[in-house]
């Protein structure tokens, strides 16, 4: 079965404390690795796209990079409008597959 | 370009009856799939739809049923709700059944609570 565990559950930094938060998946067939972000009441937030193990993806303070098991969301010197909580879902190679999502890490940056 | 829209944006329902979400796709978009989202829960799959016909349905009970429309839009219908069936119900479109890049554009959702 398809599954995606992300850790930790919850995070709290300090405004400019960077950190990584991480993907554990298990698919077969890896097709994609996609993070989104989601804030309070609201739906998710396409932030990358990974493909093969080694790619990396960078867009202002997050970085995104993915390895055969995991991917890391690397948060650098972030800012109290980065909190949110971040999802990770693998996608399958095999036929009409959906989005497997995990449970998302709720990031809080204290200024 | 339009984004992907749903409505309502709340409802409140008794248990033991039904309820219709709607959603319209992102322009250029065939493909429409539906999740739910418990409280602290990432989206769980619903059912995916594909020029008018479902082409993939995750772990859920047939009181679960939806439909898509030539324009792509597409509704959600729930029979006999539980207090179980409380959540955010995201709706996300997508080119193609999910290629390309961006995967799927999601909706804001619509908060269903069943009392």
């Amino acid at each position: 079965e398809d599954q995606v565990t992300q850790s930790p559950e919850a995070l709290r930094l300090q405004e400019g404390e960077s950190s990584s938060l991480n993907c554990s998946y298990t698919v077969s067939g890896l097709r994609g690795l996609f993070w989104y972000r989601q804030d309070p009441g609201k739906g998710p937030e396409f932030l990358f796209t990974l493909y093969s193990a080694g790619e990396e993806k960078e867009k202002e303070r997050l970085k995104a990079t993915l390895t055969k098991k995991e991917s890391f969301l690397h948060i650098t010197a972030p800012k109290p409008e980065d909190s949110a909580t971040y999802l990770c879902a693998a996608r399958a190679t095999s036929g009409n597959t959906p989005l497997v999502f995990g449970k998302g890490t709720r990031l809080s940056v204290i200024a | 370009e339009t984004g992907v829209t749903q409505s309502p944006t709340h409802l409140i329902k008794t248990r033991g009856q039904q309820v219709t979400l709607r959603c319209s796709s992102q322009s250029g978009h065939n493909t429409v799939s539906w999740y739910q989202q418990a409280l602290g829960q990432g989206p769980q799959f619903i059912f995916q739809y594909y020029r008018e016909e479902e082409n993939g349905r995750g772990n859920f009970p047939p009181r679960f049923s939806g439909l898509q429309f030539p324009n792509y839009s597409s509704e959600l219908n729930v029979n006999a709700l539980e207090l179980d069936d409380s959540a955010l119900y995201l709706c996300a479109s997508s080119p193609q059944q999910g290629s390309g890049g961006r995967g799927y554009t999601f909706g804001s959702g619509t908060r269903l609570t069943v009392v």
